[in-house]
């Protein structure tokens, strides 16, 4: 069984670009769930997708977006970078999705940084 | 709103020492809380949450509603107790945080 892989490790960005991360979910899970963790706080939740579509929504505008495929992976696209998006992105994935609560699994995040 | 609070950013005890970490929360309803946990150089993952009643690793947590506490608990920390523990609780799909406590077990 493979956990979650999260590409790149390391990014650095310059202010108004666009950046793109992706995960692949844990074998056998079908949703997908996106968190923001600025230096020395605790994760925020950005979106959750099951079965392809977005399935909730934290307090992040829409230049936050992503996707996920057929075979449960998934992007976050983040549009016009701001130095504020300097954070480490964290995705974790789980079995089915709704309002029921499946532990999620996490994976080693994405560092990016915007200069 | 609902919002989880851990007051302490540190917390060093010394081995065999009892440990507790605050978490406090915020929620209109019946919360479910958790406890996370990231060890150095690993990735997050869940330590317990409360409506198992398990015992994880040593640790307990109870949920007080009347004091709207979720605290962890070990009587006899142990070196490779040392990590950043993470209080949750879960609103529909979506997992609110506190910052984070980082254990320290000094030997």
């Amino acid at each position: 069984e493979t956990g979650v892989t999260q590409s790149p490790t390391h990014l650095i960005k310059t202010r108004g670009q666009q950046v793109t991360l992706r995960c692949s979910s844990q074998s056998g899970h079908n949703t997908v769930s996106w968190y923001q963790q600025a230096l020395g706080q605790g994760p925020q939740f950005i979106f959750q997708y099951y079965r392809e579509e977005e399935n909730g929504r934290g307090n992040f505008p829409p230049r936050f977006s992503g996707l996920q495929f057929p075979n449960y992976s998934s992007e976050l696209n983040v549009n016009a970078l701001e130095l504020d998006d300097s954070a480490l992105y964290l995705c974790a994935s789980s079995l089915s999705g709704g309002s029921s609560y499946n532990e999620q699994f996490f994976g080693p995040g994405t560092r990016l940084t915007v200069l | 709103a609902q919002r989880v609070t851990q007051p302490e950013k540190l917390l060093s005890v010394f081995k065999g020492a009892p440990v507790e970490l605050k978490c406090n929360y915020s929620y209109s309803g019946s919360p479910e809380l958790f406890w996370y946990v990231q060890y150095s150089r690993q990735r997050l993952q869940l330590l317990l949450r409360h409506i198992s009643r398990e015992s994880i690793k040593g640790f307990t947590a109870d949920l007080n509603k009347g004091e709207t506490s979720f605290h962890l608990k070990k009587p006899f920390a142990q070196e490779e107790d040392s990590a950043m523990y993470y209080c949750a609780l879960i609103k529909s799909y979506q997992l609110i945080w506190g910052a984070g406590t980082k254990l320290i077990i000094k030997p």
